[in-house]
């Protein structure tokens, strides 16, 4: 079975500008949460989205936001980038959410 | 609200010897543990869950509710071991796993 898979894997942006990563999870996932990490806050939930619908939340402002299409497939976008998003944005996907999280590669962003 | 905190910022330990990752955490109700694992250039991949009370590669962790303590330990610690681990906790059904610092786990000959 193919793992979570990530894209793009790396990114370079400007203050001011927004971004959006993409997450595919596990065939047959249909929860996937996203996470940032930094070496200040360490790992911090992002939200989680299940069947399209966004279940929970972490305390995250409003520039990030995310969605889910009907494959399961998530993407998250992040507005008016500040450096301090600079961070590796990691995603994982498990079956409903209660069962074990599969993380995948992440993102690495870098707002200049 | 849940927290995670692990001490260890580094841990040094020669090859063979034992080895034990603290976490403690502080949540209400009955909480999930976990503990991940990042070995060099790999992704984050869980090493064990408490309620599968399982061994994995010579690990195992107990959750001490009363001293709300989830450490992990192995006897015999190998170069491999050396890595990042992070000791998790989700609350209640939601999928929300809060995260400890980590401890990185230098194994040396």
């Amino acid at each position: 079975k193919a793992g979570v898979t990530q894209t793009p894997r790396y990114l370079i942006k400007t203050r001011g500008q927004q971004v959006t990563l993409s997450c595919s999870p596990i065939s047959g996932h249909r929860s996937v949460s996203w996470y940032q990490q930094t070496p200040g806050q360490g790992l911090q939930f992002l939200f989680e989205y299940f069947s399209e619908t966004q279940r929970n939340k972490g305390n995250f402002p409003g520039r990030f936001s995310g969605r889910q299409f009907s494959n399961s497939r998530s993407e998250m976008n992040v507005s008016t980038l500040e450096l301090g998003d600079s961070a590796l944005y990691l995603c994982a996907s498990s079956r409903g959410g209660e069962e074990t999280q599969y993380f995948g590669p992440g993102t690495r962003l870098l707002v200049l | 609200a849940q927290r995670v905190t692990q001490p260890e910022k580094l841990l040094s330990v020669f090859k063979g010897a034992p080895v034990e990752l603290k976490c403690n955490y502080s949540y209400s109700g009955s909480p999930e543990l976990f503990w991940y694992v990042q070995y060099s250039r790999q992704r984050l991949q869980l090493l064990l869950r408490h309620i599968s009370r399982e061994s994995i590669k010579g690990f195992t962790a107990d959750l001490n509710k009363g001293e709300t303590s989830f450490h992990l330990k192995k006897p015999f610690a190998q170069e491999e071991d050396s890595a990042m681990y992070y000791c998790a906790l989700k609350a209640g059904t939601a999928s929300k796993l809060t995260f400890g610092t980590g401890t990185r786990l230098q194994v040396t000959l």
